[in-house]
């Protein structure tokens, strides 16, 4: 079956801009996870969804940051005003419900603020 | 919460030499350790994991890492690479009670013939 896979690969924006990103997960997977990746850096977590709730958003780093994921299933990590400091790869990954289970990532999308 | 320290930045080695890359994680509660690997173009995926009983846990391709729980290590090691293990590998902790990964910043290996 297809993986997580997530739209678009790339953006670039303009500082101040709102930006939307979009990830796919695994069919049946519960768990859906979105990380950020900065430049030299391991994947840092952002939120977590159990279904459609937001188990654990302890990771956005401010309240321009949001994600929803309305049906339990797509989901859409939402940021307004972009800042440079904001350019990065945003990584989403899906499991199963149980902790031990392997999170499966998607290909990641690019963001860079000019 | 949990941190996870990846010594090396950067490994070069030969093909068919030994590697071993270091990850060391402070945790004060029951962890789930795992190492992902990356390589060039594609996304991350899981290469191992240990979340308990045989502290030695081994990957289909020949790597194998092993759960140190004085030392709170979980270093990886391959006896023979190939040109194919060319890669980035990121050490991940989480709580056994927990969904989050924390991250090491990654270990580039660079395997030359």
């Amino acid at each position: 079956g297809a993986g997580v896979s997530q739209t678009p690969s790339n953006k670039v924006t303009e500082k101040g801009k709102y930006v939307e990103l979009r990830c796919d997960p695994i069919s049946g997977h519960t768990a859906l996870y979105w990380y950020r990746q900065s430049l030299g850096q391991g994947p840092e977590f952002l939120i977590y969804f159990q279904g459609t709730g937001a188990a654990d958003d302890s990771g956005l780093p401010n309240d321009r940051f949001f994600a929803v994921r309305p049906e339990g299933s797509v989901s859409t990590l939402k940021i307004q005003r972009t800042e440079r400091g904001d350019s990065a790869v945003y990584l989403c990954a899906s499991s199963l419900a149980q902790p031990y289970n392997e999170q499966f990532f998607g290909p990641g999308t690019r963001l860079t603020v000019l | 919460a949990q941190s996870v320290t990846q010594l090396d930045s950067q490994v070069p080695v030969f093909e068919e030499a030994p590697v071993e890359l270091r990850c060391n994680y402070s945790s004060s509660v029951s962890v789930y350790l795992f190492w992902y690997v990356q390589y060039p173009n594609q996304g991350l995926q899981l290469l191992l994991k240990y979340l308990s009983g045989s502290t030695l846990v081994e990957s289909i391709n020949g790597f194998e890492a092993e759960f140190n729980k004085s030392q709170t290590s979980f270093h990886l090691r391959k006896p023979s690479v190939h040109i194919s293990d060319t890669a980035e590998y990121f050490c991940a902790v989480t709580r056994s009670n927990d969904y989050k990964l924390s991250f090491g910043a990654g270990t580039t290996v660079t395997v030359r013939a």
